[in-house]
């Protein structure tokens, strides 16, 4: 089991430019996680997607953050425009509820 | 105010000690409790799982211990290792919404030799 993989590990790009975030959950896991970690304030969850569905997108920040689950194996986190207050670090999670989360590696971005 | 409150916020010990982490929570209804580890630059790792029936649960040198009537929870490690530092959160599970996550800030635990 190769675990949560998230890709890529770091990511440095200019304010405005638009930041792709890649994730491949678990097998058989039925549900994903996209959290955000900062000093400040944590880990918030993001948006959390249940068989391929988004099922609670309250904690995306603005409309310059979206996600897709296209299907069970690929999820992405997208933000265009991006800023430097979006720096942070991006973990994808996944699970098979009710038991134990998974999480990736986590995606360092920087924005200059 | 934090759902989800742990202390202290940071904690330096010597290798070899033993060193108990506090997490108090006020999320209903609750699911379960779990600590996590999370070392820098890594995801963080699950250590233990409780459900609101369960008053303690060990994993090696980590001892988990919840108190649902007092809305308490405290993580012991035995006989620390260097290996030990890192962050330790505690997580509250929420019944609804699939078991959404509430997140503790954290204990940043460092240990000397």
């Amino acid at each position: 089991d190769a675990g949560v993989i998230q890709s890529p590990r770091h990511e440095v790009t200019e304010m405005g430019q638009e930041v792709t975030l890649r994730c491949k959950p678990i097998s058989g896991h039925n549900s994903l996680f996209w959290y955000r970690q900062t000093m400040m304030r944590g880990l918030e969850l993001l948006i959390y997607f249940n068989n391929n569905v988004p099922i609670d997108d309250s904690g995306m920040p603005e409309d310059r953050f979206s996600a897709k689950m296209p299907n069970a194996s690929f999820s992405t986190l997208k933000i265009q425009p991006s800023e430097p207050r979006d720096s942070a670090v991006y973990f994808c999670a996944s699970s098979r509820l009710p038991h134990g989360y998974t999480f990736g590696s986590g995606t360092r971005l920087t924005v200059v | 105010k934090n759902q989800v409150e742990q202390s202290p916020q940071s904690l330096i010990i010597l290798e070899g000690k033993n060193c108990t982490l506090q997490c108090n929570y006020t999320v209903s209804p609750f699911s379960n409790l779990r600590w996590y580890k999370q070392d820098t630059g890594r995801g963080p790792v699950s250590l233990t799982i409780m459900t609101f029936s369960e008053n303690t649960k060990s994993n090696g040198r980590y001892t988990a211990t919840l108190d649902a009537d007092t809305k308490q929870s405290s993580l012991h490690i035995t006989a620390s290792q260097l290996s030990d530092s890192a962050s330790y959160i505690c997580v509250v599970s929420v019944i609804l919404y699939g078991n959404k996550l509430v997140f503790g800030a954290g204990t940043i635990l460092r240990v000397k030799s």
